[in-house]
């Protein structure tokens, strides 16, 4: 059974940094691009990040570039967003999926980041 | 940038046929998908490549793909198929969500 279990969210004041992880299991991690998806409170889902198997290409929603860095460890199984200098904006569910042919087929159940003064 | 839009919400009785679309330039052009996300839950692909449903997804789930309009089409709606409907493109370089469509069942 698939499984994504993220971890990492919590209260940060905005300027701030927090590291998101997302624990893989029952599938081969290191054959998948793998994602970080966002719903913000009241609002659609948003990609945010995406990230080769091998960790060479990644790709990044304009709103983020230069303030987030999306990562892998495949002999870890697991997957990290940096987020830097962070906004009220940024408040949102963030979701680890994997990524099969631009579809996003499995989710975590997700964790949530509070940017807060 | 590329846009998706959904109706913020949509409802049906139980039973009968739910029909959600998604509206986009070209749409017909890309391939879609939908995602399910119960209140509380992540969210469930339930139909990817326009019209194909993941195993598991029941058979009440379709889709369709023309012109600049995708569908999902729920038959005979269950009280279980409450939630809240994402569709999503990729353009660009991109991955492009709607902003989501309330299904209620009543």
């Amino acid at each position: 059974e698939v499984q994504l279990v993220e971890s990492g969210g919590g209260l940060v004041q905005p300027g701030g940094s927090l590291r998101l992880s997302c624990a893989a299991s029952g599938f081969t991690f290191s054959s998948y691009w793998m994602s970080w998806v966002r719903r913000a409170p009241g609002k659609g889902l948003e990609w945010v990040a995406n990230i080769k198997q091998d960790g060479g290409e990644k790709h990044y929603v304009d709103s983020v570039k230069g303030r987030f860095t999306i990562s892998r460890d495949n002999a870890k199984n697991s997957l990290y967003l940096q987020m830097n200098s962070l906004r009220a904006e940024d408040t949102a569910v963030y979701y680890c999926a994997s990524l099969s042919f631009y579809v996003f087929d499995f989710w975590g159940q997700g964790t949530l980041v509070t940017v807060s003064s | 940038s590329y846009e998706l839009t959904q109706p913020p919400s949509v409802s049906v009785s139980p039973g009968q046929t739910a029909s959600i679309t998604c509206s986009g330039d070209k749409l017909g052009d890309k391939y879609v998908c939908w995602y399910q996300q119960k209140p509380g839950q992540s969210p469930v692909l339930v139909i990817y490549q326009d019209t194909k449903r993941p195993s598991g997804i029941p058979e009440r789930f379709s889709g369709s793909n023309s012109g600049n309009t995708a569908t999902l089409t729920i038959s005979g709606t269950q009280a279980m198929d409450e939630a809240d409907y994402s569709c999503q493109a990729w353009d660009s370089g991109t991955w492009v969500f709607g902003g989501g469509t309330k299904l209620t069942v009543l």
